[in-house]
């Protein structure tokens, strides 16, 4: 079992509506949860990140982690053509460790 | 703007030369820096951790003497792919995690796009 999972997609949904993008992972030693956006041949963005357990919005967009089942969430609301990329949830124990990625979601919005 | 920058962005080499790429963080002084491998269609894999000061810190199956690394300095990592063959093409991505109080922001580079030939 990987210690990140993460549906690979592609996702394709209509503009205007709410996407949900999810991760699952094993390491319980997991503290820190991140959402990264890459556009092609970029580098990752970070969107989001957090700490504990709950949401976090920032915007269009809503952090949810939930520690007990070891899932984590992205939702974008109103989603728009520009939110087309390949998001990517990472996590990562305390300290100067690395970030371990799922492999990303590629999600297309259509005008 | 961007607070990791790293050059090039894309490279065309041939097979058994050297090719260096730089990652350099802008605002912030970084003592570790990531680099990940990217293949097409495929998440980052974490190579190495490159410690300023002191060698760096490979993962399994990484080849230390293939993929030489440098962190020279508190702002620049360096990653060599030496003896370059076409199974190295790939998007090679650093990262610096800059600093507060959980140490949590990382921030990556643009990418380096190799391709061997």
């Amino acid at each position: 079992q990987k210690e990140v999972e993460q549906d690979p997609g592609p996702l394709s949904v209509p503009e205007g509506a709410i996407v949900s993008l999810n991760c699952t992972y094993s390491n319980s030693a997991f503290q820190y949860f991140m959402w990264y956006r890459q556009y092609s041949r970029k580098g990752p963005e970070l969107l989001m990140y957090t700490y504990s357990s709950g949401n976090k919005e920032d915007g269009r967009f809503t952090a949810q982690v939930d520690k007990s089942s070891k899932y984590i969430s992205l939702f974008i609301r109103d989603s728009q053509p520009s939110d087309s990329a390949t998001y990517l949830c990472a996590m990562k124990r305390g300290g100067n460790t690395p970030l371990v990625f799922g492999k990303g979601t590629r999600l297309s919005v259509i005008a | 703007g961007a607070v990791v920058s790293q050059h090039p962005s894309w490279v065309i080499c041939k097979s058994g030369t050297s090719v260096k790429i730089e990652c350099r963080s802008l605002d912030f002084q970084a003592t570790t820096m990531f680099w990940y491998r990217q293949f097409p269609k495929q998440s980052l894999m974490l190579m190495a951790t490159s410690n300023e000061g002191s060698k760096a810190t490979y993962e399994q199956g990484v080849e230390k003497d293939k993929f030489l690394i440098n962190h020279a300095s508190l702002t620049l990592s360096t990653l060599t792919v030496t003896s370059a063959h076409p199974e190295d093409s790939s998007f090679y991505i650093c990262s610096a995690p800059r600093g507060g109080r959980m140490n949590t922001e990382a921030f990556f580079g643009q990418g380096t796009r190799l391709t061997v030939v």
